[in-house]
């Protein structure tokens, strides 16, 4: 089985332009969440949705939008990219969340490498 | 709030010598704790995860971790390392309010020759 697909894998974009990446969850999973990676730090959430939901929204700015279509998958988009954005963008799938009652782990995708110039 | 942390930011061990990872959890009830590893440029795969029940949960390649509620820590260890286990190691945790995981900052495992 295929497991969390992102794309595209690299991507190079100047300041001020608009990006938009993209996350397949594994088959089955309901539920993609969005985290953004810069270089030597931890993952920090940006956006949960659940069943085509935003169920959870991390401290971003507006910039930041998603949406989750029919089939689960979703996009990120950020609009205004600034120096700042460049980061490893990761997207993880769920079968649910715990606020459905039930615990899961998370599944990443091998992730978006983004750099603003 | 809700916080992960991993005090030790690289830790170099021997091949075949013995490794613990530290990982400290602050939450309001009991989390829901994972580690996990990521290779350079790659993303993060899970090793082992704790929701209840048992202490000690065991992991792949090797990993298991211990949940000390009254240490509020969850630290991975493995017997015996090997070179290809160098990488970056992240503890992880959530809580009843989602899937929204809270990441420590990580630490960087260097294996000796």
């Amino acid at each position: 089985d295929a497991g969390v697909t992102q794309s595209p894998t690299h991507l190079i974009k100047t300041r001020g332009q608009h990006v938009t990446l993209r996350c397949s969850p594994i088959s089955g999973h309901k539920s993609v969440s969005w985290y953004q990676q810069v270089l030597g730090q931890g993952p920090q959430f940006i956006f949960q949705y659940y069943e085509k939901e935003e169920r959870g929204r991390g401290n971003f700015p507006d910039r930041f939008s998603a949406r989750q279509f029919p089939n689960y998958s979703s996009e990120l988009n950020v609009n205004a990219l600034l120096l700042g954005d460049s980061a490893l963008y990761l997207c993880a799938s769920s079968s649910q969340t715990t606020s459905t009652g039930v615990a899961t782990e998370a599944f990443f995708g091998q992730g978006t490498r983004l750099t603003v110039v | 709030a809700q916080s992960v942390t991993q005090p030790d930011i690289h830790i170099t061990v021997s091949e075949g010598a013995s490794l613990e990872l530290r990982c400290n959890y602050s939450y309001g009830a009991t989390p829901y704790l994972f580690w996990y590893v990521q290779s350079p440029g790659q993303g993060l795969q899970l090793l082992l995860k704790y929701f209840s029940g048992d202490t000690l949960v065991q992991g792949i390649k090797g990993f298991e971790a211990e949940f000390k509620r009254s240490q509020s820590s969850f630290n991975l260890r493995k017997p015996s390392v090997h070179w290809s286990d160098a990488a970056e190691y992240f503890c992880a945790g959530h809580n009843n309010a989602g899937n929204m995981l809270t990441f420590g900052g990580g630490t960087r495992l260097m294996v000796k020759p």
